[in-house]
């Protein structure tokens, strides 16, 4: 059982390049989310999905994408890469009434 | 505004001495609270949540709604205790938990 599977580990970019910040789950979880983790700050909610093809935005959504075309992915879209963005990405997924499972991270740095 | 403070980055600590990590909320309603670790370049790993009200590797929290906090405890802290622990709260009790708040988050060292 993979758990929440993150994709890729590290990555830099550019800065005005585009990339998906891949993430899948094999629990057949309904609720996924994505953070960002910065120093001094913890854990700040981009976007969320409670279900396939519903999405909403957290508390820091601009500059960032998401679909939810399947249970299974929940994928990250950085439109635009900034600086700003540079951090680490974890994606958590959990069933109704359940704590979020949380990936192993992507590290993000934008130059 | 609902937050999630800790207000330590650092607890330092020798072996064998008893732990405290704070955490103070604010939320209108009737939250749930989390203990989250997160030992060195690791994933984020469920510790405890409140209403289980069980005790994970010695450690125990209880929530104080009349001092809005929830506290992490542990009489006698090992080496291996050393992570970065998050408290996290979600106001959606009966739905996925994926919207969580967390505080800023403290670093414990135990040293030997």
């Amino acid at each position: 059982n993979a758990g929440v599977t993150q994709t890729p580990k590290f990555q830099v970019l550019k800065t005005g390049q585009s990339m998906t910040l891949q993430c899948a789950q094999d629990m057949n979880h309904e609720y996924m989310s994505w953070y960002r983790q910065d120093p001094g700050m913890g854990l700040r909610l981009i976007h969320y999905s409670v279900g396939a093809g519903i999405t909403d935005q957290g508390e820091v959504p601009n500059g960032y994408n998401v679909s939810r075309s399947t249970t299974e992915d929940f994928p990250l879209r950085l439109l635009s890469a900034a600086p700003s963005q540079t951090s680490v990405y974890f994606c958590a997924s959990g069933g109704r009434g359940q704590p979020q499972h949380f990936g192993d991270g992507t590290r993000l740095s934008i130059l | 505004a609902q937050r999630v403070t800790q207000p330590e980055k650092l607890l330092s600590v020798f072996k064998g001495a008893p732990v405290e990590l704070k955490c103070n909320y604010s939320y209108s309603g009737s939250p749930e609270l989390f203990w989250y670790v997160q030992y060195s370049r690791q994933r984020l790993q469920l510790l405890l949540r409140h209403i289980s009200r069980e005790s994970i590797k010695g450690f125990t929290a209880d929530l104080n709604k009349g001092e809005t906090s929830f506290h992490l405890k542990k009489p006698f802290a090992q080496e291996e205790d050393s992570a970065m622990y998050y408290c996290a709260l979600s106001g959606e009790p009966f739905g996925g938990y994926n919207k969580l708040i967390f505080g800023a988050g403290t670093r414990l060292a135990v040293h030997p």
